[in-house]
């Protein structure tokens, strides 16, 4: 089970901005970084955002995140269509498990 | 193009193995960590192990630890993981990940993902 809770789901129309939480079960989580990525159905995760707030290369800047204590946060800005996928937390516990948060939906309606 | 391709998974009975493994085409493993994650398809990723550039540094979690093992070959540039006492409960889409070159904390590459089903 993880320790890192996200909503299901979130939803927004095209060109609204969206925020997903993602909270840590202190104290289990401690001062890492956080991680997020991103999956289509069918396909691999995507890196999304690294180290609570870098873009690797080639992901757009509508994706934001930040952090703070135990808990982070991932907001996408100008939602579009193509960013209808799940969405996915990360960092290491306390005790030396990579632990991915629960997982949301984005729904773009 | 660089990318990490699996191969290995099918179906087992309970209380079989499976090799899975991970070869890096298009560039070199050799100073990478690695890692396996999975994933029960419609649910969550899970993190299953990784294992240091020269293998000397191994961690598991604690669904698996004593019955899979990680282990690679550098020189074939490929990472493995030997599953042994398969469960239902271990029936998932298992990814091999490697990590950024600068953060090692951060899955920058994964796989296609191979499928590993046990059941009687």
């Amino acid at each position: 089970q993880s320790v890192l809770t996200q909503p299901p789901s979130v939803s927004g129309t095209p060109g609204q901005r969206v925020t997903i939480s993602c909270s840590g079960d202190a104290p289990n989580i401690g001062s890492n970084f956080f991680y997020w990525y991103q999956q289509f159905p069918g396909k691999a995760p995507k890196l999304l955002m690294y180290r609570n707030t870098q873009r690797p290369s080639g992901v757009p800047d509508r994706f934001s995140a930040s952090k703070s204590g135990t808990s982070a946060s991932l907001a996408i800005s100008g939602l579009r269509s193509d960013d209808e996928a799940d969405y996915y937390c990360a960092t290491w516990d306390d005790s030396g498990r990579y632990v991915f948060g629960s997982g949301t939906n984005v729904i773009v309606l | 193009e660089a990318r990490l391709v699996e191969s290995g998974g099918g179906s087992v009975q309970p209380g079989g193995s499976l090799r899975l493994s991970c070869e890096g085409s298009g560039f070199n493993i050799g100073r990478n960590w690695m890692h396996w994650v999975r994933q029960v398809p419609g649910k969550g990723l899970v993190w299953v192990s990784r294992v240091n550039g020269d293998a000397t540094v191994k961690s598991y979690a604690d669904a698996v630890r004593g019955r899979f093992t990680i282990s690679r070959d550098n020189a074939k540039n490929t990472v493995y993981l030997q599953m042994d006492s398969l469960r239902a409960e271990d029936t998932a889409v298992y990814y091999c990940v490697r990590v950024m070159t600068y953060d090692m904390d951060a899955f920058e590459m994964w796989g296609q993902g191979t499928m590993v089903t046990v059941s009687s």
